[in-house]
C-alpha cells in the first residue's frame, strides 16, 4: 500500500518550458489536492478535485492546469514555467466523507521544482 | 480575507510540555486540524477539532474555542523526534475538503 506517490521527486526547468507533475493514490480517495510550499510558508492550495473528471481552483491557481481523468491520478501542468513557480509541490488525497468526524488529508513526499 | 496566525518558532527541552497556538480568521469554519512536517517531507495528520474542547491522542492534545477563533496543540513529554514544523489548518467550508494552512511553527527540542 504505497499511499500517495508523486513523480518526479526533483526537476530543474528553464523559463518557458512545460512539464507535468504526476500524483497517484491507491487508497480509493475521492478528493485530491495540489499544494505548493515556499520557504517559511504554509501550504497553499493550487487546484483540487472532488471526483473523476472534475477540478476546481484553489488559492493560487494562476499558471497551472490540472486534470483528473482517472480517480487515482491527479496531474498538475505548468504550460510555461516561470521562476516564481520554483517551489515544493505536494499532492494530497482524502475521503469525501469524514470517518469518526475526521477527514485527514494524506500527502505525498513532494516534488522539488526549480525554474531557472 | 482568510488568515491563520501561529508562532514561527518555539524551542523547548526534552521531557517538557509545549503549547503551539493558532488564531484564525476565515469566512467559514468546519474544523481545525494540525499537521506535522519533518525536514520538508510529507506533512502528516495529527489531530482534528470540530467542536469546542480538548481532543487527546497519546502525548498530543489539541484544543479549540470557536468563540475565540483560537486553538492550540499541546505536546507533552517532548522527545527529540518531535522536532518538526507544525501547521494548523482550517476547513473553511463544507465543499471539497479544502484546507487553509497557517505558516507553520518550527519546534526545536533540545536535550
Amino acid at each position: 500500500n504505497a499511499g500517495v506517490t508523486q513523480t518526479p521527486k526533483f526537476r530543474v526547468l528553464k523559463t518557458g518550458q512545460s512539464m507535468t507533475l504526476l500524483c497517484a493514490q491507491d487508497m480509493n480517495h475521492e478528493y485530491m489536492y495540489w499544494y505548493r510550499q515556499d520557504p517559511g510558508m504554509g501550504l497553499r492550495l493550487i487546484h483540487y478535485s472532488v471526483g473523476e473528471g472534475t477540478t476546481a481552483k484553489g488559492e493560487v491557481p494562476d499558471g497551472y492546469n490540472v486534470s483528473r481523468l482517472k480517480k487515482q491520478n491527479f496531474l498538475l501542468g505548468l504550460e510555461s514555467a516561470a521562476p516564481s513557480q520554483t517551489s515544493v509541490y505536494f499532492c494530497a488525497s482524502s475521503y469525501s466523507k469524514a470517518r469518526g468526524g475526521i477527514q485527514p488529508q494524506h500527502f505525498g513526499d513532494g516534488t522539488r521544482l526549480s525554474i531557472l | 480575507g482568510q488568515s491563520l496566525e501561529q508562532p514561527s518558532e518555539v524551542t523547548a527541552v526534552e521531557g517538557a510540555i509545549v503549547q503551539i497556538n493558532c488564531t484564525y480568521q476565515t469566512s467559514g469554519f468546519y474544523g481545525l486540524s494540525w499537521y506535522q512536517q519533518h525536514d520538508g517531507g510529507a506533512p502528516t495528520f495529527l489531530s482534528y477539532n470540530g467542536l469546542d474542547g480538548l481532543e487527546e491522542t497519546g502525548r498530543f492534545s489539541s484544543f479549540l474555542s470557536r468563540s475565540d477563533s483560537y486553538g492550540y496543540l499541546l505536546l507533552q513529554e517532548l522527545q527529540m523526534k518531535d522536532s518538526a514544523s507544525y501547521f494548523c489548518a482550517v476547513r473553511p467550508g463544507n465543499q471539497g475538503g479544502k484546507l487553509i494552512f497557517g505558516q507553520g511553527t518550527e519546534l526545536s527540542v533540545k536535550p
